[in-house]
C-alpha cells in the first residue's frame, strides 16, 4: 500500500450499534487525524494523535473514541451510533503535529438509520 | 470564535481565470492551506502560505495577506478537470486546521 487506506468504503448501520472505522498509513507519519465532512460545513476535527501512544480531542469528539497503539494505525470507534453521526469520515496524516501538510485517505461514507 | 469564509459556489469558463477568496478570523495563525476536492473524493493538497505574498505553482497561485486576514487562490487557463470544490484552511495557535465550507467551482465549456 502507498499512502493512507480506510475501511470500509461505505457502511449502513443501525442506530445503537458499535462500529469501528479503520485507518492505516505507510508513510511513517507521526500525526494522524479523524475528520467528518457534512454538506455545507467545513471539515471538522473529531480526534487527533500527534504520536503513537497519545491522542487528543478535536472540535466534535462526543460519541467517538480513538486509540493509537502504533505509528501506522488509528481506528475510530462509535460506541453506540446515532443518526446524527451519518457523515463522510476522513482520516489524515502528517509528518509532524505542527505546521505540516495533511494527507487524506479516501474516506468512509457512514449512514446511521 | 474562529471563522473561515469563502463563497459557496462560483462559475467560470474553460480557458479563463478565476479567483477564489478566503477570509479568516482565527486564534493565532500558523499558515494557510488550499486543498482541492473532487466530488466523492478526498481533499488533495494544493498550496501553503505562511508569509505574505504570492506563491505560484503552475496554473495555480495562492496569495496571503496576514494583516487583512485574507487569501485567494488563482486558477489560470481553466480546464474542465478543475471543476471541484476548493477548501481553505487555517492552522491556528494550537496547530489545528480550521476549515472553510469550501467553494464549488463549476467550469463551463
Amino acid at each position: 500500500i502507498a499512502g493512507i487506506t480506510q475501511a470500509p468504503t461505505s457502511q449502513i448501520l443501525a442506530a445503537g450499534r458499535r462500529m469501528t472505522l479503520r485507518c492505516t498509513q505507510d508513510m511513517r507519519h507521526n500525526a494522524m487525524y479523524w475528520y467528518r465532512q457534512d454538506l455545507g460545513l467545513g471539515l471538522r476535527l473529531i480526534h487527533y494523535s500527534n504520536t503513537a501512544g497519545t491522542t487528543g480531542k478535536g472540535e466534535v469528539p462526543d460519541g467517538y473514541s480513538v486509540s493509537r497503539a502504533n505509528t501506522d494505525d488509528f481506528p475510530l470507534t462509535l460506541a453506540s451510533a446515532v443518526p446524527s453521526q451519518t457523515s463522510v469520515y476522513f482520516c489524515a496524516s502528517s509528518k509532524a503535529g505542527e505546521g505540516d501538510t495533511q494527507y487524506f485517505g479516501p474516506g468512509t461514507r457512514l449512514t446511521v438509520l | 470564535g474562529q471563522n473561515i469564509d469563502q463563497p459557496t459556489e462560483m462559475t467560470a469558463t474553460e480557458g479563463a481565470i478565476v479567483q477564489i477568496n478566503c477570509t479568516y478570523q482565527t486564534s493565532g495563525f500558523n499558515g494557510l492551506f488550499w486543498y482541492q476536492q473532487h466530488a466523492g473524493e478526498a481533499p488533495t493538497f494544493l498550496s501553503y502560505n505562511v508569509l505574505d505574498g504570492l506563491e505560484e505553482k503552475g496554473r495555480f497561485s495562492s496569495f496571503l495577506s496576514r494583516s487583512k486576514g485574507y487569501s485567494y487562490l488563482l486558477l489560470k487557463e481553466l480546464q474542465m478537470k478543475d471543476s471541484a470544490s476548493y477548501l481553505c484552511a487555517v492552522m491556528d495557535s494550537n496547530y489545528q486546521l480550521i476549515w472553510g465550507a469550501g467553494t464549488k467551482l463549476i467550469i463551463k465549456p
